[in-house]
């Protein structure tokens, strides 16, 4: 059973262009969680989704980003128009249900870099 | 919403010797407090974790403690090991739809 699967692994982008993240869940699992980690901080929440529906996106900037689970294929994290504030490492994590009652894994993460 | 602190940032300690990080939350509505190991350049990964319904749960030489009264969670790492150099994040779980994570604490073991 692979693990939560994000590609691409380093991304560079211009100031201006979009940046896709792709995540692929652990096989059996329908809950997907997106997270943002900056350099030398902890973890902050994105947004959290299920099959073809956002659950909780509170965490997401209202402006640039968008995230999605469609029901077949990965889910992705789409930023446009990134700027280098954007640069970050992005991480995805899975789970079966809801995290309060099953554990979640994470990918190895997608690192953004906007030049 | 959940606020969660974690102490402290940096540690180092003797090979051997036991490490302890602490976690305090703010929002007595959780009730899943999972632990993770993040090595440079990798992902988060999942190492222990705890439910509201128990007070301790250990898995070889790392254990959890959870005081639910006064809203802290800690783990222990004992006997360490230079592998066990990292950044743990501790987290916590409301309603289970996301974490709300720690700052993080980096960990050296010194051999």
């Amino acid at each position: 059973n692979a693990g939560v699967m994000q590609n691409p692994r380093h991304l560079v982008r211009r100031r201006g262009q979009e940046a896709r993240l792709r995540c692929s869940p652990m096989k059996g699992h329908s809950h997907v969680y997106w997270y943002r980690q900056l350099p030398e901080e902890g973890l902050k929440f994105m947004v959290y989704l299920q099959k073809e529906n956002i659950i909780d996106e509170s965490g997401m900037p209202k402006e640039r980003f968008s995230a999605e689970f469609p029901k077949e294929g990965p889910s992705i994290l789409r930023i446009q128009q990134v700027v280098r504030g954007d640069s970050a490492a992005y991480f995805c994590a899975s789970s079966p249900s809801d995290i309060g009652n099953t554990e979640a894994f994470f990918g190895q993460g997608t690192r953004l870099t906007v030049v | 919403g959940e606020n969660v602190e974690q102490h402290p940032s940096t540690l180092s300690v003797q090979e051997g010797d036991s490490a302890v990080i602490k976690c305090t939350y703010s929002d007595s509505a959780s009730n899943y407090f999972p632990w993770y190991k993040q090595e440079l350049g990798k992902g988060p990964q999942l190492i222990i974790d705890i439910r509201s319904n128990v007070g301790e749960k250990k898995d070889q030489r790392i254990a959890v403690t959870l005081n639910k009264t006064a809203k802290h969670f800690s783990l222990h790492i004992t006997e360490t090991q230079p592998e066990d150099s990292a950044v743990y994040f501790c987290a916590a779980s409301i309603n289970g739809n996301q974490f709300y994570f720690g700052t993080g604490t980096s960990l050296t073991v010194i051999p």
